[in-house]
Parts: structure tokens; sequence; C-alpha cells
């Protein structure tokens, strides 16, 4: 199985500074295709996840543009520009390339 | 709009089985697949299996295969998750999702099942 790992585990962070969380795969996550299947996801508390971003940079729409994906092979970032109170919460990054499908073990984003 | 709506909590015995429904509107059911992924408490996400909507293929996550079976029915755009033998380890938040090419994008409400004596 590819194993997905975040850094940090925990992220404090003040409101309006920016924040990064870190995901690591254990196998390159380029398909044949071409494409890359690497997922973020934000769970605030009490809710269902929800979809941020998808191949690695594609923002869904109605997500600020606060938040950004980047990286390749198996190194990949999640890039929050200015922290604000609403994304407290955890993310998860998730690779779609091999079954079976695997995700983080998450990073929970707090305000200071 | 996309909607999954789930089933209600769920309450069952060791041994026992349950199987959550998660009914899909708003786009066409058999164009998108359907992946389930629980969340026991304080813990972070699992992905459990994937259901291919317009052909019932399945991958299932090796450590409940034998135990679980996805199925769904087209004619009412709805899936469903059926899990056997309980152990209090199967405690969590059972969520389904929509998949399209390698992502999910839409996910249900989530269904809590709690397996206790």
């Amino acid at each position: 199985d590819v194993v997905m790992t975040q850094s940090p585990v925990s992220l404090p962070v003040t409101l309006g500074q920016p924040a990064s969380i870190s995901c690591r795969s254990s196998q390159n996550l380029v398909y044949t295709d071409g494409n890359t299947y690497l997922n973020w996801f934000q769970q605030r508390p009490g809710q269902s996840p929800r979809r941020l971003i998808y191949k690695v940079s594609n923002r869904d729409s109605g997500v600020p543009d606060r938040f950004s994906g980047s990286g390749s092979g198996t190194d990949f970032t999640l890039k929050i520009s200015r922290v604000e109170a609403e994304d407290v919460g955890v993310y998860y990054c998730m690779q779609a390339k091999n079954w079976p499908w695997t995700f983080g073990q998450g990073t929970k984003v707090e305000i200071k | 709009q996309v909607q999954l709506v789930q089933s209600g909590t769920e309450v069952k015995k060791p041994g026992a089985s349950v199987k959550v429904s998660c009914r899909a509107s708003g786009y066409a059911f058999n164009r998108y697949g359907i992946s389930w992924v629980r969340q026991a408490p304080g813990q972070g996400l699992e992905w459990m299996g994937w259901i291919g909507t317009h052909n019932g293929e399945t991958h299932y996550a090796q450590k409940i295969q034998g135990r679980v079976t996805m199925t769904t029915d087209t004619s009412t755009s709805t899936a469903y998750m059926e899990l056997r033998s309980l152990t209090s380890d199967d405690t969590a938040v059972y969520y389904c999702a929509r998949e399209t090419w390698g992502t999910v994008d839409f996910w249900g409400q989530g269904t809590q099942v709690t397996v206790s004596s």
C-alpha cells in the first residue's frame, strides 16, 4: 500500500499568518496517464470532509484562493496564504493512484 | 445539486452485520463511482473501498476484505455498504462519497455505527 505521511500533526497558527502542510507518499503518484492523483480535504469539527484540491493543484469551485496545492512525484504541499478562523479543522491528503486509496494521518490546524 | 443522503444511526452487537445506504441525486448515478470511508472516534479517515456503479466492479481495503460487500441499485440511485462480523473496532462514522477520475468530490453526511454489547 502507498503510505501517506503528513507533517506536522498539529499546526497552531496566528490569524492572518500563512500555514503550510507537507504530505509525502511512499511511491511516486504519477499515473500512466500522466496525471498525479493527489487530493487535499478539509474536515471542520463535526462536519463531513470537503475536497479542496484535486490532482495536486486544482482548487475546487468555492474554495478561497488563499488555499493552494503544489508538488510532484512524492512530495506535496498545501498552503494557506493567510489563515482565517473558518480554516480551523483537520486537513488530509489522499492518494488515488493505486488501490487501496490511502489517506495521510491528518494535520490539525488551530488558532494560537 | 449533487446530494448523497445516508441512512441513520445504527447500534449493533458484536458479531452482527450492518448495512448502510447512500442515496444519490442531482447527477447521473451510473457515470460516477462510489467510495466508502470511515472515521473511528477521534481518528483520521480510512478508505474502505470503491464500487463502479456502471458494472459493479469493486476494490476493498485488505483490512476488511472478506467482511465487506458494496453494492448498488441503479433503479433507485442508491449505494450500499454491508459490514459483517462487527467488533468494537468497527465503531465509526461511515461516509459515502462520489468518485470520479482519481478523486472524490461530494460526500454524504455520515452514518454513525456503534458496536456495543
